[in-house]
């Protein structure tokens, strides 16, 4: 099993470009997530999809769109990169309910210049 | 609100000693309480949890400490290890999982 897989580890971008993170779970999961995490600082949620065909905003959503494209895929979208952005992002998965071990992937290091 | 508190932010101490670290959460959070290690680089890793139903986890030379009254968890790692140097997070779930916003542990040979 590889867990969490996430593409790209490592992204320049310019301001006003786009991109898509892109994240797979071979857990058979129900939920799974999308943190950032800036230098030095904690992991904010940015959002969630507890169950297949849903999606809620988590902490910080602003600037960002979500798919839950299927039970194993969940994508994150930048529509407009802004330097603020510049983050590493962590996507993760979990059984759903109120207990279970979040595993994450291996992080995507966006760079916004 | 939805938050979880985590003191204190950096703590250093000399191998062999012990570390606490403590986290608070508000009334609406969850009955289950996890502790992620995160070294340099990597990705963050479950090291313990704790359900309400007990007061008190162990691992080895980690244990994990509930108050429900109180509202308020720690994170007790005894005989502490140079290997033990990373950032630890504590989280509680809401209708999602929150996390605090680490602590710094630096462990001096």
């Amino acid at each position: 099993n590889a867990g969490v897989t996430q593409t790209p580890k490592f992204q320049v971008l310019k301001t006003g470009q786009s991109m898509t993170l892109q994240c797979a779970q071979d857990m058979n999961h129900n939920s799974m997530y999308w943190y950032r995490q800036d230098p030095g600082m904690g992991l904010r949620l940015i959002y969630y999809s507890a169950s297949e065909g849903t999606t809620d905003k988590g902490e910080v959503p602003n600037g960002y769109n979500v798919s839950r494209l299927n039970k194993r895929e969940f994508s994150l979208r930048l529509e407009s990169a802004a330097p603020s952005q510049t983050s590493v992002y962590f996507c993760a998965s979990r059984l759903q309910g109120w207990t279970g071990e979040l595993f994450f992937g291996e992080g995507s290091r966006l760079t916004v210049l | 609100g939805e938050n979880v508190e985590q003191h204190p932010s950096t703590l250093s101490v000399q191998e062999g000693d012990s570390a606490v670290i403590k986290c608070t959460y508000s009334d609406s959070a969850s009955n289950y309480f996890p502790w992620y290690k995160q070294e340099l680089g990597k990705r963050p890793q479950l090291i313990i949890d704790i359900r309400s139903n007990v007061g008190e986890k162990k691992d080895q030379r980690i244990a994990v400490t509930l108050n429900k009254t109180a509202k308020h968890f720690s994170l007790h790692i005894t005989e502490t290890q140079p290997e033990d140097s990373a950032v630890y997070f504590c989280a509680a779930i809401y209708n999602d999982m929150r996390f605090g916003a680490g602590t710094r542990l630096t462990v001096k040979p």
